[in-house]
């Protein structure tokens, strides 16, 4: 079956840090690709996303670029703020059947 | 306008006691689900339905009877609380298999304790 593995952390970072977080995936079909961000008390939000090899999604100083050939789909951020802490999931969609996937999730604290 | 809403917010009741979360989406997408969230964060996929049919059933328990009285509609009864259903129960929406934007999303979540 369709899963994916992420890095778990937690990770802290200082301020103006680089980020990266790691994702790879197992999927039989060719699924789209995701990261969601979850702040504290709240539902996941839609970060970025990749619907086919190649494709970099980006969205608020994040990217992340579909990588068929080592099926990975890290997360970069080339200088985090405090107000990226949160929690961060990688996810996949099976198109076949709107089966979505979730990693474990990692949780980024910033300190200022 | 709230894109998917779920009720209650918070939910805390006895063991052995059944209750029920509601979520609605004003999306017009196809397929809903529902994911339990726990303490260590990890979000576990329960049920996907499309269309009101019933596509994804993981390995639950079956005192969880999901009903989806119309697409728009995808409720959770629980029979029988235990301590270990203790948790944030998320529903969500997504468009409908087959096209390229495929994302969920997410209602704000359901806190249950059973105490």
């Amino acid at each position: 079956g369709n899963s994916v593995t992420q890095m778990e952390g937690p990770v802290t970072l200082s301020e103006e840090a680089f980020l990266t977080i790691n994702c790879t995936y197992t999927a039989t079909g060719y699924p789209s690709l995701f990261w969601y961000v979850q702040y504290p008390g709240e539902g996941l939000q839609l970060l970025l996303k990749a619907t086919k090899a190649d494709d970099k999604g980006s969205n608020k100083g994040f990217e992340a670029t579909y990588r068929k050939e080592t099926t990975s789909f890290h997360l970069e951020k080339g200088s985090v703020q405090v107000s990226d802490s949160a929690v961060y999931f990688c996810a996949l969609s099976d198109r076949e059947n709107n089966d979505m996937r979730f990693g474990a999730g990692t949780r980024l604290t910033v300190k200022p | 306008d709230t894109a998917v809403s779920q009720t209650p917010k918070y939910l805390v009741t006895q063991m052995g006691n059944d209750k029920s979360i509601k979520c609605e989406q004003n999306l017009g997408h196809d397929t809903m689900y529902w994911y339990k969230q726990d303490s260590k964060k990890f979000l576990k996929i329960m049920f996907s339905y499309n269309n009101k049919e019933l596509i994804i059933n993981e390995t639950v328990p079956n005192r969880f009877s999901p009903k989806s009285p119309d697409k728009a509609h995808l409720n959770l009864h629980i029979n029988s609380l235990e301590l270990g259903d203790s948790a944030v129960y998320f529903c969500a929406s997504s468009r409908r298999p087959g096209g390229r934007s495929t994302e969920a999303f997410f209602g704000q979540g359901t806190r249950l304790t059973v105490v």
